[in-house]
């Protein structure tokens, strides 16, 4: 079956770097997302994903290794609109998207 | 109209009831979608449609259907709705199915079916 892993909540500190996490078993991979969520609002696109590496983009950085089944998100200089669950998700070999459940951030002051 | 509109933004619905969730985009994107998203579980594909005229089924179609007469609108329907339908709908679109194209999301409907 196809699986996306991400930890469930992460805490962080207003200022501070977080790093999130995700893993992923899928049928194929044409690409891996990062979508941000605020409670009670849509998704809006963040970052995509489709070679091994780094992708930077002001404070947010997406890393992606294919032979691990392995990205991260990178927040740097926390601030407290960041709070708001992160989503991965990995397009596969049908070209559809398979989502991870999400990572609640929490930026405590 | 400015991006994805979802109607209505929420719904309380007896059990049995039909009901039809619209949604339209201005963007003239090829692509729709629409999800349903309970917690704890990611964000599941119910139906898509890759042009105007082509539905095609996702994760999980049961108890739902589409239809894409045009470009802008992809109504979905529960034909009976039972309370396992309960979820946040949302409906989102791109230029193109597949590849690196990012899709854009309406802003939900939240459900209630008692």
């Amino acid at each position: 079956g196809q699986n996306i892993d991400q930890p469930t909540e992460m805490t962080a500190t207003e200022g501070a770097i977080v790093q999130i996490n995700c893993t992923y078993q899928t049928s194929g991979f044409n690409g891996l997302f990062w979508y941000q969520q605020h409670a009670g609002e849509a998704p809006t696109f963040l970052s995509y994903n489709v070679l091994d590496g780094l992708e930077e983009k002001g404070r947010f950085s997406s890393f992606l290794s294919r032979s691990k089944g392995y990205s991260y998100l990178l927040l740097k200089e926390l601030q407290m609109k960041d709070s708001a669950s992160y989503l991965c998700a990995v397009l596969d070999s049908n070209y559809q998207l398979i989502w991870g459940a999400g990572t609640k951030l929490i930026i405590k002051p | 109209i400015a991006g994805i509109t979802q109607a209505p933004t929420s719904q309380i619905l007896a059990a049995g009831r039909r009901m039809t969730l619209r949604c339209t985009q201005d963007m003239r994107h090829n692509a729709m979608y629409w999800y349903r998203q309970d917690l704890g579980l990611g964000l599941r594909l119910i139906h898509y449609s890759n042009t105007a005229g082509t539905t095609g089924k996702g994760e999980v179609p049961d108890g739902y259907s589409v239809s894409r007469a045009n470009t802008d609108d992809f109504p979905l329907t529960l034909a009976s709705a039972v309370p396992s339908q309960t979820s946040v709908y949302f409906c989102a679109s791109s230029v193109l199915s597949g590849s690196r194209n990012e899709q854009f999301f309406g802003p939900g409907t939240r459900l209630t079916v008692l």
